[in-house]
């Protein structure tokens, strides 16, 4: 079993739909990283929390330490938001362990 | 948007031959990562370097080799390459160990 678990592993929305990727997770971590890779391959940080919630724009990012679980909100999505959203949780060091990732494809 | 470069972004090469790439900052961070990215797998550590000349395995270590000889330079070498380490290969950095990272733009390494 991963330590960092994601779902789904893939989805399908329509422009304009509220969005959710869950990140679940086995480890004791003390923060957790949402990353977005890009279709042509970029990878890009998203987010860092370790508690509460963290907004960006149309981005929603949410973590409960405690029952270790955080997703990732996307507002009024559109085609631009297709990618591969990935989360990740520090071990010692700040190596990170990362979910296998959810693959969102936003149709117009 | 940091500065982090990879070199070569692509490169193809042949069974047993050995193989360097190297990533290369300007933002003076401390903390460099090798990982590489497979399908149905995800991103997985190669090795780490939290500081010059100091270095540690990640969790897909064997078959390679790191150096850190100055802060902006952490180059990954593959003694003898074999068809299994075709992957593409990101580097990334961050400021302290439990911060934020930021990824180079990735390597794509095929092994014939």
């Amino acid at each position: 079993k991963n330590e960092v678990e994601q779902s789904p592993q893939n989805l399908t929305a329509q422009e304009g739909e509220f969005i959710t990727i869950n990140c679940s997770y086995s480890v004791g971590i003390s923060a957790l990283h949402w990353l977005q890779q890009h279709p042509g391959g970029g990878i890009v940080s998203l987010f860092m929390l370790s508690s509460g919630k963290k907004k960006h724009g149309r981005l929603i990012a949410t973590i409960n330490i405690q029952e270790k679980h955080s997703s990732l909100h996307i507002t009024a999505s559109h085609p631009r938001d297709s990618a591969v959203y990935i989360c990740a949780g520090p071990r010692s060091q700040g190596n990170l362990i990362f979910g296998k990732g959810t693959k969102l494809s936003v149709k117009p | 948007d940091a500065g982090i470069t990879q070199s070569p972004r692509h490169k193809v090469t042949e069974t047993g031959t050995p193989v360097t790439l190297r990533c290369h900052q300007t933002e003076n961070h401390r903390y460099m990562y090798w990982y590489r990215q497979d399908p149905g797998h995800g991103l997985r550590l190669i090795h780490y370097s939290y500081g010059v000349k100091d270095t540690d395995k990640g969790e897909v270590s064997d078959g390679y080799s790191v150096s850190r000889s100055k802060t902006e330079d952490f180059l990954l070498t593959l003694e003898s390459a074999t068809s299994s380490q075709t992957s593409v290969y990101f580097c990334a950095i961050s400021e302290q160990g439990r911060e934020t990272q930021y990824f180079g733009p990735g390597t794509r390494l095929l092994v014939l």
